[in-house]
């Protein structure tokens, strides 16, 4: 199973673009890449993911390196509800059986 | 809303209970899955039930049993816990296709006393 490697915090003013990373070098050619969000007391909630391009939906951009070891996700602009755990994940498993496998996350803090 | 509800939202129970926590998907998916989330550490994959049959079980203790009556509803049923089972039990659902993404619940904040 691919690992990803994230950093513990990060803070981020209101209204600006909140950027971030993942790395996740031993990533296999098949294996797509989740990003995940938990706000306290409450579970996962799915932002994005994608496999090789660059993905953008009406949360968030997904951002993947050509050579896929490391992917960045961007909250363009930030508001203190994106107060959060971010979770990168890559996926496991066979078709069919979705296992996904979290890790510690990067707490991510909008400040006013 | 999720698509994925779980009850109760909080449960206490002594160490001699029994107990089942619901969870009911309205999602359409075929895939449903129970993780173990405990404070500070990452969350556990428990169960994985791909349309209604048992596909992954990470060694968890029998004190815990899962149920899958239908696609739309998973069960754990709880008898003679620890005081460190206590944790945030989640609930998700996939389309079980490759790729397709887990959507949550908001989970039930279980207590064993």
């Amino acid at each position: 199973d691919a690992k990803t490697t994230q950093p513990p915090s990060m803070d981020c003013a209101e209204g600006r673009a909140a950027n971030l990373p993942c790395n996740h070098s031993t990533i296999s050619g098949n294996e797509y890449v989740y990003w995940y969000r938990q706000i306290h007391s409450q579970g996962p909630q799915y932002i994005i993911h994608g496999l090789k391009n660059n993905e953008t939906n009406e949360m968030a951009s997904l951002i993947i390196t050509e050579d896929r070891k490391s992917s960045t996700l961007i909250l363009p602009h930030a508001t203190l509800r994106d107060t959060a755990v971010y979770y990168c994940i890559v996926r496991v498993g066979n078709f069919g059986n979705e296992k996904l496998t979290f890790g510690t996350g990067t707490r991510l803090t909008i400040i006013p | 809303e999720t698509g994925v509800t779980q009850t109760p939202r909080h449960l206490v129970m002594g160490m001699t209970n029994k107990k089942s926590l619901k969870c009911e998907q309205h999602l359409g998916h075929n895939a449903m899955y129970w993780y173990k989330q405990s404070a500070k550490k990452p969350l556990e994959l428990m169960f994985v039930y791909s349309l209604e049959e048992r596909v992954e079980n990470n060694s968890v203790p029998s004190r815990f049993s899962p149920e899958c009556p239908n696609s739309s509803h998973l069960f754990l049923h709880l008898h003679t816990l620890q005081p460190e089972d206590s944790a945030l039990y989640l609930c998700a659902s996939s389309q079980g296709q490759g790729g397709s993404p887990l959507h949550f619940g908001n989970g039930t904040r279980l207590t064993v006393t």
